[in-house]
């Protein structure tokens, strides 16, 4: 069945640290990728996404690439803060009618001062 | 602009009774999505409505479980009997027409004893 699963639970970086998230689908039917942070005790806040005709894409501080031959998205984030210590979540969305988006099961980045 | 907004914030049942849950999207979106996160989970797909009708209804458990969005009001998630198994942070996400991406609403915490 369809999956988004994630390399690495857990990440632990230095402030000032680049970061990198990675994530694995398995639909390669997908056609648009989104990551969300999501804080304790809050829902998923919306950081960046791709479609499937990008390679890759950029915003404050966060690059998000794709790689469609090997099924693989991962989130770059430059000198990492520890305001960014959240949990990550990869999340595609399938194709066809149904708009549902699929989530990985998260990543926790912790940002050591 | 408010957000999507959910509520309660935290519910406490006992098994047995009933829990509705209520999401009112954010303004100018017509698509409500509903997903369970256990804890150290990602987010579970649970339906997807748009006004009076049920788009995608696969993530949803066969018994006790049901949604609506009318025409006037929020969306409400209904769980009839609870049982312990179903605590859990239910979210709500809704997205404007034509548009892939979905904001959150913060999320209720039920809590079933």
């Amino acid at each position: 069945g369809e999956s988004v699963g994630l390399h690495l639970p857990t990440l632990s970086v230095q402030e000032g640290d680049n970061s990198i998230i990675n994530c694995a689908y398995s639909n390669s039917a997908s056609d648009y990728f989104i990551w969300y942070k999501q804080e304790s005790g809050k829902g998923p806040q919306f950081i960046i996404d791709i479609r499937s005709n990008m390679d890759k894409r950029q915003g404050q501080r966060v690059t998000v690439l794709l790689n469609k031959t090997v099924k693989h998205l991962s989130l770059q984030i430059a000198a990492t803060q520890p305001g960014d210590s959240a949990v990550y979540f990869c999340a595609e969305k399938g194709g066809g009618a149904t708009n549902k988006l699929i989530f990985g099961t998260g990543t926790l980045l912790a940002v050591q001062p | 602009n408010a957000g999507v907004m959910q509520n309660p914030r935290h519910l406490v049942r006992r098994r047995g009774q009933e829990a509705r849950l209520r999401c009112s999207p954010m303004k100018g979106h017509s698509h409500v999505y509903w997903y369970r996160q256990l804890p150290e989970e990602g987010l579970k797909f649970m339906v997807y409505l748009q006004k009076e009708n049920i788009i995608d209804e696969s993530g949803m458990p066969k018994e006790r479980f049901s949604a609506e969005f009318p025409k006037e009001g929020p969306s409400i998630l209904r769980i009839q009997q609870v049982v312990r198994g179903d605590s859990a942070a239910y979210f709500c996400a809704s997205s404007p027409p034509g548009r892939n991406g979905y904001t959150f609403g913060s999320g209720t915490r039920l809590t079933v004893v």
